[in-house]
C-alpha cells in the first residue's frame, strides 16, 4: 500500500514564523495535493503539484507556497503565520491506475497546526 | 473546473432508520466520484469511489452509493444505521484529464441517536 507521511501530528507556531509541513510518499507518484480542513468547510485545495518543480495553486493559495525539489516530497511553507492559519492540513498522494494499481488518493495523518 | 455540494451540513438519525447523504457535483468532462468518512479524531479513510462501469457501488460496511449522471449527483445511502456509523462524511470529484486533482463538498455530520 502507498504510504503518505506527514513529519508532525501537532505543531504550535507564534504569528509571523514561517513554517515548513512536510510530507513524503513512497511511490514515486507524480500528483501530489496540499489540503486544509476547517469544520462545515470540508477540505479546501491549496496548492498541488504535478512533478518535481512543478505546482499550480488551488483554491486558498493566499499566504501559503510549497515546494518539490524531489518526487516524494512535498512540502508546504507557511511564509509568515497567521492566527488564521490555524487549522488541519492534509497532504494526499494520486495514485495513477496503472500497473494493476487501481486509481484512488492516498491521504496522511494530517498536521494539526495552532498558531498563537 | 469541478464543483461539489453536499446539501446536508447536519443529519440526525436514529439508530437502525435508513440514510441518505445528498452529493452534486459540478463537471465539464468526465468524472471519479468518491465518498471519505472521518470518524471522531481520526483520519480521513475512503469508504467507497467510482470509476467506471456500474453505477451502484458498496462499501464493505453496508453503505452504497449510485452514481447518477443525468442528475449529476453521488448519493450516499445505507439502509439501518448503527451508532459507529456516527461521523463526517465528504463527497469528492477528479476529472478524469488534466491535472485530476480531489475537490471536496463542505462534508455532512451523521449523528445516530439510540
Amino acid at each position: 500500500d502507498v504510504k503518505v507521511t506527514q513529519s508532525s501530528r501537532y505543531l504550535v507556531k507564534r504569528t509571523g514564523e514561517k513554517v515548513f509541513l512536510e510530507c513524503v510518499q513512497d511511490m514515486d507518484h507524480e500528483n501530489m495535493f496540499w489540503y486544509r480542513q476547517d469544520p462545515g468547510l470540508g477540505l479546501r485545495l491549496i496548492y498541488f503539484s504535478y512533478d518535481v518543480k512543478m505546482k499550480e495553486k488551488g483554491d486558498i493559495p493566499e499566504g501559503y507556497s510549497v515546494s518539490r525539489e524531489k518526487k516524494e516530497r512535498f512540502s508546504l511553507i507557511l511564509e509568515s503565520a497567521s492566527t488564521n492559519q490555524t487549522s488541519m492540513y492534509l497532504c494526499a498522494s494520486r495514485v495513477p491506475g496503472t500497473g494493476g494499481i487501481i486509481y484512488g488518493y492516498t491521504f496522511g495523518s494530517g498536521t494539526r497546526l495552532t498558531v498563537v | 473546473a469541478q464543483s461539489v455540494t453536499q446539501l446536508d451540513s447536519q443529519v440526525p438519525v436514529f439508530e437502525e432508520a435508513p440514510v441518505e447523504l445528498r452529493c452534486n457535483y459540478s463537471s465539464s468532462v468526465s468524472v471519479y466520484l468518491f465518498w471519505y468518512v472521518q470518524y471522531p479524531n481520526q483520519g480521513l479513510q475512503l469508504l467507497l469511489k467510482y470509476l467506471s462501469g456500474s453505477t451502484l457501488v458498496e462499501s464493505i460496511n453496508g453503505f452504497e452509493a449510485e452514481f447518477n449522471k443525468s442528475q449529476t449527483s453521488f448519493h450516499l445511502r445505507k439502509p439501518s444505521v448503527h451508532i459507529s456509523d456516527t461521523a463526517e462524511y465528504f463527497c469528492a470529484v477528479s476529472e478524469d484529464q488534466g491535472a485530476q486533482k480531489l475537490v471536496f463538498g463542505q462534508g455532512t455530520r451523521l449523528t445516530i441517536n439510540p
